[in-house]
């Protein structure tokens, strides 16, 4: 049973515009929630997080918004270019502090 | 500033044979852990420790083994491979364990079993 989906698998977007990531989670008891980005042949690194207790984060071109009463949290990217052009995972730390990632969503950047 | 290194970056294995997927780290981080991503199904625990000695199940341990004798290694070992272990591999570390320590992750093996 997937507790965090990221129900599209791929997302297009021309350079210079927003990119929205989608991420539900079937836990209320999540409190912490992270975004990754994975290039290929690299691994995921961290890109920004947010904690239950806010709604929004920001930092630069990126910011992911919560909304607690619908389990849903999303990246936004403004704007996108393509060095954005990656694989995005949501994560949500679990009651034992562990992560559980999403399915990942590949975000590509056209010129 | 190497970070978190595991070796190979690329493995064959024939079904039944075994082998250790390496990973070091060199920032001195107590939590480990390793991954595995498989299409549509992301990243899955596979076994973590939390310092030198201690180690425990994560989502998918079955199949794999592993140790942690020193603060920096965390080998993984596939005693008997299968092909539902074809997959690519990820060690991660960071200070604490906790979703709230980021955490640093490793380039990836990227391993077949025929």
């Amino acid at each position: 049973d997937q507790q965090v989906k990221q129900n599209s698998p791929s997302l297009s977007v021309q350079e210079g515009r927003i990119s929205i990531l989608n991420c539900d989670y079937t836990n209320s008891m999540f409190d912490y929630f992270l975004w990754y980005k994975k290039y290929p042949a690299e691994g995921p690194t961290f890109l920004i997080s947010i904690s239950s207790i806010k709604d929004k984060n920001e930092d630069g071109r990126f910011t992911v918004f919560l909304n607690k009463s619908a389990k849903h949290l999303s990246l936004h990217i403004v704007p996108s270019q393509p060095g954005d052009s990656a694989v995005y995972f949501c994560a949500a730390e679990n009651q034992g502090g562990k992560l559980i990632f999403g399915q990942g969503t590949e975000l590509s950047v056209k010129p | 500033n190497a970070g978190v290194t595991q070796t190979p970056k690329f493995q064959v294995l024939k079904t039944g044979q075994s082998m250790t997927l390496q990973c070091a780290q060199d920032m001195n981080h107590e939590y480990m852990s390793w991954y595995r991503q498989d299409p549509g199904m992301g990243l899955r625990l596979i076994h973590y420790s939390v310092g030198a000695g201690i180690t425990d199940q994560g989502e998918v341990p079955n199949g794999y083994n592993v140790s942690r004798s020193t603060t920096e290694d965390f080998p993984l070992r596939l005693l008997s491979a299968a092909p539902s272990q074809t997959s690519v591999y990820f060690c991660a570390s960071s200070y604490s364990g906790t979703g709230v320590e980021k955490l640093f992750f490793g380039s990836g093996t990227q391993l077949s079993v025929l």
